[in-house]
């Protein structure tokens, strides 16, 4: 998916590990969304940021720390893993007309 | 948190059939998304609808945003193997995003 790119898009952790997730869009977007996916669930909204400086808790925000030190890059951080956090982690970005556009995913296996 | 009902959640069809599925929710929504997710990928969005009573289509699909705000369908017609995958329904309200669970395609040749 060009415009959003997430890194890595394989990770297998121990608990109590931390690692960041990366994402970058070329959109020059303000908005930028960080999303979990497990299976038989929908999209589930960690954590958002509105603009570059801010961010905002999502539905599902306990585990994780973001930042959005500048317009393109969006980071979200798990300081220490735990076997919950096992999923498929989507960044996500609205387009112009306002529906969200997609990176690729990122899928972190805690053991 | 708020959810949407997507049904149903997994079908089994053959090549050629026409596929219909749903998505409701207790709430209104602004605009309802269609999306598609293959396996490894991210979702990809097949059609946005942004009033209430919309009919659009893009190629074999069509969907409609219905009338209460607070549904919406998708229709494939003459399925094809490639039309395989997860199909998901979000409905959007100023910045926030709600998505269903998903229904997952199967198309049998």
């Amino acid at each position: 998916n060009a415009g959003v790119t997430q890194t890595p898009k394989f990770q297998v952790l121990k608990t109590g590990q931390s690692m960041t997730l990366q994402c970058a869009q070329d959109m020059n977007h303000n908005s930028m969304y960080w999303y979990r996916q497990d299976p038989g669930m929908g999209l589930r909204l960690i954590y958002y940021s509105a603009s570059e400086g801010t961010t905002d808790k999502g539905e599902v925000p306990n585990g994780y720390n973001v930042s959005r030190l500048n317009k393109r890059e969006f980071s979200l951080r798990l300081e220490s893993a735990a076997p919950s956090q096992t999923s498929v982690y989507f960044c996500a970005t609205p387009l112009n007309t306002g529906e969200l556009f997609f990176g690729e995913g990122s899928r972190l296996t805690v053991l | 948190g708020q959810q949407l009902n997507q049904s149903p959640q997994s079908m089994f069809i053959q090549e050629g059939e026409d596929v219909s599925m749903n998505c409701t929710s207790s709430s209104i929504f602004n605009t309802w998304l269609w999306y598609k997710q293959d396996p490894g990928e991210g979702p990809v969005l097949l059609i946005a609808l942004y009033k209430a009573g919309e009919l659009t289509s893009n190629g074999r699909l069509t969907a409609q945003f219905g009338i209460t705000r607070k549904d919406s369908f998708l229709n494939i017609s003459a399925s094809i193997p490639s039309d395989v995958g997860i199909y998901f329904c979000a409905g959007r309200y100023g910045q926030n995003f709600v998505f269903g669970p998903g229904t997952r395609l199967s198309v049998l040749p």
